[in-house]
């Protein structure tokens, strides 16, 4: 089944544990993002990669870090979470730029 | 700044009858837009597109439409059936851009 597969669901981590969230996809998508989403904002993009090894800021960056080793998996960092990182996450991932995501499940993370 | 909006949070409609969800965008270089629709505990999925040389597309009983000088889209879903209930999100994107601008989402239900 095509699909994009994000862990951990839930989380809960105290302030400045360095946590990282795993996103892989079966699709050879060339184009991965990831967005949070905040009630009354939306989903706000914090980061994307065109492809392997090219990752650039999205809208929200500060307080993340990704990689994109090999073009299945793009991870999401968080080097010392704060409790303002509180929100539901969510990877998507596009054959290209500019086509319509497939997203994942998504990650409730919970900051205290 | 939000550069799409989704200016009503919530609708409410009857089964049978026709559902509009409403969406604005302030930026005139957005010419792909989608809408996603989100269970609860789920990723949102992709409904429907309409490219910005067209100002109607159908799938079935949705259909977008596209109104360009007003910077304005809408969805609309006939009949309205309950397992309609979900958080409807539009994106917007420009042909030169790296991402999809959301909404923050109107929550429809249709009452049995």
């Amino acid at each position: 089944e095509a699909q994009v597969t994000q862990n951990p669901r839930y989380l809960i981590t105290v302030t400045g544990k360095k946590l990282t969230v795993t996103c892989s996809q079966n699709m050879n998508h060339e184009y991965m993002s990831w967005y949070r989403q905040d009630p009354g904002l939306g989903l706000r993009q914090i980061y994307y990669s065109m492809n392997v090894e090219v990752t650039d800021k999205g809208d929200v960056p500060e307080g993340y870090k990704v990689s994109r080793k090999e073009k299945r998996n793009f991870p999401l960092i968080l080097e010392s979470p704060s409790p303002n990182q509180t929100s539901l996450y969510f990877c998507a991932s596009s054959l290209r730029t500019g086509l319509d995501y497939t997203f994942g499940s998504g990650t409730r993370l919970t900051v205290v | 700044d939000q550069q799409v909006k989704q200016n009503s949070p919530s609708l409410s409609v009857q089964e049978g009858r026709i559902s509009i969800l409403n969406c604005d965008y302030t930026n005139s270089m957005f010419d792909y837009f989608l809408w996603y629709k989100k269970y609860p505990a789920e990723g949102p999925t992709f409904l429907i597109s309409i490219s910005s040389i067209k100002d109607k597309n159908e799938d079935g009983r949705f259909t977008v439409f596209l109104n360009k000088s007003a910077k304005h889209l809408s969805l609309h879903i006939v009949p309205s059936q309950p397992g309609d209930s979900a958080v409807y999100f539009c994106a917007a994107s420009a042909n030169t851009g790296n991402q999809f601008y959301f909404g923050t989402g109107t929550s429809l239900t249709v009452i049995p």
